[in-house]
């Protein structure tokens, strides 16, 4: 059973860079066609695609937050990331990696979520 | 960007009812429409892609159909579990976009 796990800072300042990593488990980030993706939820809201990478290295991004992104990945750590810079309040979230399967974005595996929030 | 509009946005049942979601897209995406089930402080779980497949592991009183513009999700006979927050999400177009959320509470 593939599991996936977001780590990094819950505390980030304003105009400063937010960066999660998620571990992927259960499986090899390399095997199969997927698309790893993060999405985020603010409190009480609905959920924002932010962009995905093919284990090719092949990224997409949401326009509304291209300027900001980086994903990234790592395969010999079964592990990608997310980079998002210059980061406001409205930046506040809970962010989730998952998994989209068969080259498509359908979303079959999720972390748990992880919340970030920008304070000074 | 595809707008997906999901109707009602906050819906009362009881446990035995039978409910129905619509989702509605800003333009056609053939069946690249997908629905996910979301409890409080979880993960979102996959329940139907291509607007009408069931995924694996999700109980049969789930269906989901439509293509084009507008789809639905309904919930035959509802259990205790199923009171919950859905999505709909399309996949045909960058950004992948979802639909605001309804918000099925017990009455």
């Amino acid at each position: 059973q593939v599991q996936l796990q977001e780590s990094g800072p819950g505390l980030v300042k304003p105009s400063q860079t937010l960066s999660l990593t998620c571990t992927v488990s259960g499986g090899s980030i390399n095997s199969g066609n997927y698309f790893w993706s993060w999405i985020r939820q603010p409190a009480g809201k609905g959920l924002e695609w932010i962009g995905r990478i093919h284990t090719s290295g092949s990224t997409t991004y949401n326009a509304s937050l291209k300027s900001r992104v980086t994903i990234s990945i790592e395969t010999s750590k079964n592990q990608f990331s997310l980079k998002l810079s210059s980061v406001t309040a409205e930046d506040t979230a809970v962010y989730f990696c998952a998994r989209g399967r068969d080259g498509y974005s359908i979303f079959d595996f999720w972390g748990q979520g992880t919340l970030v929030t920008v304070s000074s | 960007d595809i707008q997906l509009t999901q109707s009602p946005s906050f819906l009362s049942a009881s446990v035995g009812d039978r409910v129905t979601i619509t989702c509605r897209a800003s333009q056609g995406i053939t069946t690249y429409l997908t629905w996910y089930q979301q409890k409080p402080g979880k993960a979102p779980k996959l329940l139907i892609y291509t607007a009408s497949t069931l995924q694996s592991g999700v109980p049969s009183r789930f269906s989901g159909s439509g293509s084009g513009t507008e789809f639905t999700l309904t919930i035959n006979s509802l259990q205790p579990e199923d009171f919950a927050t859905y999505y709909c999400q399309q996949l045909h177009s960058y950004p992948i976009t979802f639909g605001q959320g309804t918000r099925l509470e017990i009455k």
